[in-house]
């Protein structure tokens, strides 16, 4: 079993819809949950962290963490054709970027 | 300012040939590390570097990826002799110390052996 899991889709959506983009892991020892934005032919860049289980929230993402169930999601409201790209978990069981585990990412499309 | 700078975008060779990738990582960030990425694997760390120091190169596939970082500001991955499956996207980032692990990617070397 890979250490995080990430459906890589792709998925499809009209514009306005909820998106819902999980990951799940194996590792407990994971505290700090990460999604980065990958748009095409770029690099990744962070979109949203958390530390520990909990929800934050930051305009229309939500990123969400289940610790006791090794699964977190980032929510998308609103869906906008500019939120196309591939999303990429990652995590990692202290700050720092040293240890940084990364999902195979799932591309989404937001049609108009 | 300037984010990760790589060099070259593209990169199309033939078997058997030398392929140097180059990396300008952000000033004053202490760590660089070098990802591949393709449809099958995703993205995999190959090496990272604090201080210029290579810390971690398990993630290099084989003898024949090398890779140096001679001063704070340049890193190269090499590739001798290149085969077709090493076809790929390659990402150099760079971070600070601290912090939760934010890594400033490059916008990547896209390299095709035939």
């Amino acid at each position: 079993q890979k250490e995080v899991e990430q459906d890589p889709g792709p998925l499809s959506v009209p514009e306005g819809a909820i998106v819902s983009l999980n990951c799940t892991y194996s590792n407990s020892a994971f505290q700090y949950f990460m999604w980065y934005r990958q748009y095409s032919r770029k690099g990744p860049e962070l979109l949203m962290y958390t530390y520990s289980s909990g929800n934050k929230e930051d305009g229309r993402f939500t990123a969400q963490v289940d610790k006791s169930s090794k699964y977190i999601s980032l929510f998308i409201r609103d869906s906008q054709p500019s939120d196309s790209a591939t999303y990429l978990c990652a995590m990692n069981p202290q700050g720092g970027s040293e240890k940084l585990v990364f999902g195979k990412g799932m591309k989404l499309t937001v049609n108009p | 300012d300037a984010g990760v700078i790589q060099s070259p975008r593209h990169e199309v060779t033939e078997m058997g040939q030398e392929v140097t990738l180059r990396c300008k990582p952000i000033s004053g960030h202490n760590s660089l590390f070098w990802y591949r990425q393709t449809m099958m694997r995703g993205l995999e760390l190959l090496i990272y570097f604090n201080n210029n120091v290579p810390i971690d190169d398990s993630g290099m596939p084989e003898d024949r990826f090398s890779a140096k970082m001679p001063n704070a500001s340049f890193s190269t991955l090499k590739i001798q002799p290149s085969e077709p499956r090493d076809s790929a996207v390659y990402f150099c980032a760079s971070s600070s110390s601290g912090g939760v692990g934010e890594l400033f990617f490059g916008e990547g070397s896209r390299l095709t052996v035939l």
